[in-house]
């Protein structure tokens, strides 16, 4: 079946670091990948998205190129902030439109 | 405009009750879907309705079951509760056939713990 797999957490990092973390799909077709975030006590944000292999997704200082040769949707930052600290998740919209989400990546940015 | 509210935020139930879990779906948004995340996992998808019809279900007992209202507001039902079932229950709404690829609204969710 369809799945997201992401790298395990936590992920810690200091300001200013450089963040990847990355995220792999299985899906028939060609589904619309998403990053979301999740915020302590807070529900799921949309953070970016990409509809389409070779689509790069940007939001905040964050991006994601859909790479359809790899099967991989990575995020990127070039610099975090105590801020980006949340649990990121990777998801996929397979082709019965429903969304399926990876386990999620924990980060945490010290200052 | 309004985003996705739900309610109860926290709840506490003994096994074997039930409970109702309630959302109200951002203002234009014809389409939800409920999603239980246990504790350190991502959201598992529960069903989803459009336009008041389910349109589609994920690997859930029938105990689980829903409704959507005429005004696109929707309800949870859970029955004979499990200790499984404690988790954080996340309701979406997003607008239009393809609800997907616009991304979904989340509300903060309810926390349900089962006793």
């Amino acid at each position: 079946g369809d799945s997201v797999t992401q790298m395990e957490g936590p992920v810690t990092l200091s300001e200013e670091a450089f963040l990847t973390i990355n995220c792999t799909y299985t899906a028939t077709g060609y589904p619309s990948l998403f990053w979301y975030v999740q915020y302590p006590g807070e529900g799921l944000q949309l953070l970016l998205k990409a509809t389409k292999a070779d689509d790069k997704g940007s939001n905040k200082g964050f991006e994601a190129t859909y790479r359809k040769e790899t099967t991989s949707f990575h995020l990127e930052k070039g610099s975090v902030q105590v801020s980006d600290s949340a649990v990121y998740f990777c998801a996929l919209e397979n082709r019965d439109d429903k969304i399926i989400f990876g386990k999620g990546t924990r980060l945490h940015i010290l200052p | 405009e309004t985003g996705v509210t739900q309610s109860p935020t926290h709840l506490i139930k003994t096994r074997g009750q039930q409970v109702t879990l309630r959302c109200s779906s951002q203002s234009g948004h014809n389409t939800v879907s409920w999603y239980q995340q246990a504790l350190g996992q991502g959201p598992q998808f529960i069903f989803q309705y459009y336009r008041e019809e389910e349109n589609g279900r994920g690997n859930f007992p029938p105990r689980f079951s829903g409704l959507q209202f005429p005004n696109y507001s929707s309800e949870l039902n859970v029955n004979a509760l499990e200790l499984d079932d404690s988790a954080l229950y996340l309701c979406a709404s997003s607008s239009g056939r393809d609800r997907g690829r616009d991304g979904y609204t989340f509300g903060s969710g309810t926390r349900l713990t089962v006793v």
